[in-house]
């Protein structure tokens, strides 16, 4: 999974509750993502980081936020998890020469 | 209507055969083009790339793109029980950085 780890892999949450989900790679890479990956909707974009503090939102932002401000770590937040909040998370990363981007192995979230 | 369109399956075969797999799309600006496969509970791996309209072969793998009609294929020669996946199509307007766009997936299995 190309130097890229996730934490953590599963996690049960309930309703209301903030989560952090943490991604950190050791690739140096400047760009990291965060998608979700639901039944039928394969991966939309949460949020991307194209650098330390820079950070933007993508196509189902809501109810989300990331920060970077480490080239390594790159944090989704759940303000206050919603059931329709349960997924898989994934991370990635890319490079400013490679369109190419390598996924984590996923995070597993539930929230009861 | 999604911006990226793709058959969920499942695409049965019987080993051997060739497997085809395809998405359409809406915005003419994308000029990016890639195959992913993603095996169960794993993160999205890389399989094929294409730029802009054409043909290109990697082993087994044959990726084409016809940017006239909105249509992308895979085709996948010889298949194997371990081509049974997820393959993912996405596209993209920009080359590194830029955010990719996925179509929701098609399971494919391959029965020996």
């Amino acid at each position: 999974d190309a130097g890229i780890t996730q934490s953590p892999r599963h996690k049960v949450t309930e309703t209301g509750t903030p989560v952090t989900l943490r991604c950190h790679q050791t690739e140096n890479h400047r760009y990291m993502y965060w998608y979700r990956q639901d039944p039928g909707h394969g991966l939309r974009l949460i949020h991307y980081s194209y650098g330390v503090k820079d950070t933007d939102k993508g196509e189902v932002s809501d109810g989300y936020s990331v920060s970077r401000s480490k080239t390594e770590d790159f944090l989704l937040t759940l303000e206050s998890a919603t059931s329709s909040q349960t997924s898989v998370y994934f991370c990635a990363i890319s490079e400013t020469t490679n369109y190419e981007q390598y996924f984590g192995p996923g995070t597993r979230l539930t929230v009861t | 209507q999604k911006e990226v369109e793709q058959d969920p399956g499942p695409l049965s075969v019987p080993e051997g055969a060739i497997v085809s797999l395809n998405c359409t799309y809406s915005n003419s600006a994308f000029q990016y083009f890639m195959w992913y496969r993603q095996y169960s509970r794993k993160g999205p791996e890389l399989l094929m790339y294409t730029y802009s309209s054409g043909n290109k072969e990697d082993g087994r793998f044959t990726a084409q793109v016809d940017k006239s009609s909105k249509y992308i294929s895979l085709f996948i020669r010889d298949s194997q029980p371990s081509d049974s996946a997820t393959y993912l199509c996405a596209m993209s307007v920009g080359a590194a950085g830029n955010k990719l766009t996925f179509g929701g997936g098609t399971r494919v299995l391959v029965k020996p």
